[in-house]
């Protein structure tokens, strides 16, 4: 079956840095999608890519789906203590069920 | 609009204790899914279903059954409670099959002791 792996499981950045998570898939996808769950709370969508290399920014995070559409990213410039989260990606492909990956956390240290 | 509704949040019970967890949306979504999540697992499907009267298994479906007899409601029932069951559950709903992106509950913390 479909697996996504994502990596790292867990980032620690200084306030200001920079910070990336990575998605990859078994499988080829039709979509990808990205989700922030804060410490305690609920998963909350944040985009969906469908296209083949296709970037999208909302703000200071920047998301790429892969050529290959196996891949994606997300990339957050000068991270602040309100990027404290989880961020989890979820690949859809032949069926329409997502896959999710096991998610990285995100640690700001002020 | 209240979104995706679940109750309880939190809920301890006994070891063979039977329970349901309830999940309402009143959003008209067509799709809804429960998911279990663990600790470094990520977010596990346990059933989902396509609209009223139609569901199926996800991941990891033994020990839970679910039915859907209105779009708004779709409730999760453990039928004997193991310590394997403790767990956070969150309902999820999308207006049609996705890929929408879904929107989830706030989650039922689940102990079973």
């Amino acid at each position: 079956g479909q697996q996504v792996m994502q990596i790292p499981q867990y980032q620690h950045v200084q306030e200001g840095e920079d910070f990336t998570t990575y998605c990859n898939s078994s499988t080829t996808l039709s979509n990808i999608q990205w989700y922030k769950q804060r410490p305690g709370g609920h998963p909350v969508f944040l985009i969906q890519l469908v296209k083949s290399g296709e970037v999208k920014k909302q703000k200071r995070l920047t998301f790429q789906f892969g050529e290959a559409k196996k891949n994606s990213s997300l990339h957050i410039t000068a991270t602040q203590t309100t990027d404290v989260g989880t961020y989890f990606c979820a690949g859809i492909g032949g069926s329409y069920i997502p896959t999710f990956g096991r998610g990285t956390s995100l640690i700001v240290h002020p | 609009n209240a979104g995706v509704t679940q109750t309880p949040k939190f809920q301890v019970l006994k070891t063979g204790q039977s329970m349901t967890l309830q999940c309402a949306q009143d959003m008209n979504h067509e799709y809804m899914s429960w998911y279990r999540q663990d600790p470094g697992m990520g977010l596990r499907l346990i059933h989902y279903s396509v609209g009223a009267g139609i569901t199926d298994q996800g991941e990891v479906p033994n020990g839970y059954n679910v039915s859907r007899s209105t779009t708004e409601d779709f409730p999760l029932r453990l039928l004997s409670a193991a310590p394997s069951q403790t767990s956070v559950y969150f309902c999820a709903s999308s207006r049609t099959v996705p890929p929408y992106g879904y929107t989830f509950g706030s989650g039922t913390r689940l102990t079973v002791v």
